[in-house]
């Protein structure tokens, strides 16, 4: 695709419940980052994918927060029994081969988290 | 724990002035920083990136580097309204994976 694609956009959800945030990286960009973003923060780490290595979980918050990433392009953001706290803009980059070459991440449009 | 750590603001500035957005980071083994842009409701973008100490310019933008003192500066001159906007600081971490650790932003005003 043109870009990177995030989905849903908005998902309201209750407290408790598990949800599921997708992202679709540039085509042929090996790198994968999620990051989530609360009003007047800045963005927190999560965890980054690069080809076939380990994925660095370090800034999973919690075990209730897991990711995947299958063939090496979709990636799925799984939250399990939601907490008001998780609401915040869960944000997806890629990158041809990982911020290491030139920082240069591109962002998707973000999933807005709601849980009430 | 690695930070940066940048003054949140509001930063207001009018229009045609010079925009002078700092940032400190904790990280000595850091190598590359980066500034990144995010208009409101939006997501982030690259805009400038500085590896050496000293100056990077790029058109109405300078990035400022100086490792000793853990400092990155972003100056922008001759400020417009579309400039308004929450820049971001970042920094690659030097844990052998190329995670991007980021401030938590400045907000930056130009009136018209």
């Amino acid at each position: 695709g043109a870009g990177v694609s995030q989905s849903p956009s908005n998902k309201v959800t209750e407290k408790g419940k598990d949800v599921e945030l997708r992202c679709d990286p540039i085509s042929g960009h090996t790198a994968l980052y999620w990051y989530r973003q609360s009003l007047g923060q800045g963005l927190e780490f999560l965890i980054y994918f690069q080809g076939n290595s380990a994925p660095d979980k370090s800034g999973l918050p919690s075990d209730r927060f897991s990711a995947e990433r299958t063939g090496g392009s979709v990636s799925t953001l799984t939250i399990q029994r939601t907490q008001q706290e998780d609401s915040a803009v869960y944000l997806c980059a890629s990158s041809l081969d990982g911020a290491g070459t030139n920082g240069k991440l591109f962002f998707g449009s973000g999933t807005q988290l709601s849980v009430l | 724990q690695k930070e940066v750590e940048q003054n949140s603001g509001p930063l207001s500035v009018p229009e045609g002035a010079i925009a002078s957005l700092n940032c400190t980071y904790s990280d000595r083994g850091s190598q590359s920083f980066f500034w990144y842009r995010q208009y409101s409701g939006k997501s982030p973008e690259l805009i400038m990136s500085i590896y050496s100490n000293g100056d990077k310019e790029d058109g109405r933008f300078t990035a400022q580097l100086n490792k000793a003192s853990q400092y990155v500066s972003l100056l922008i001159r001759d400020s417009q309204p579309s400039d308004s906007a929450t820049y971001l600081c970042a920094f690659l971490a030097n844990s052998g994976y190329s995670t991007l650790t980021f401030g938590k932003g400045t907000m930056l005003l130009v009136s018209p």
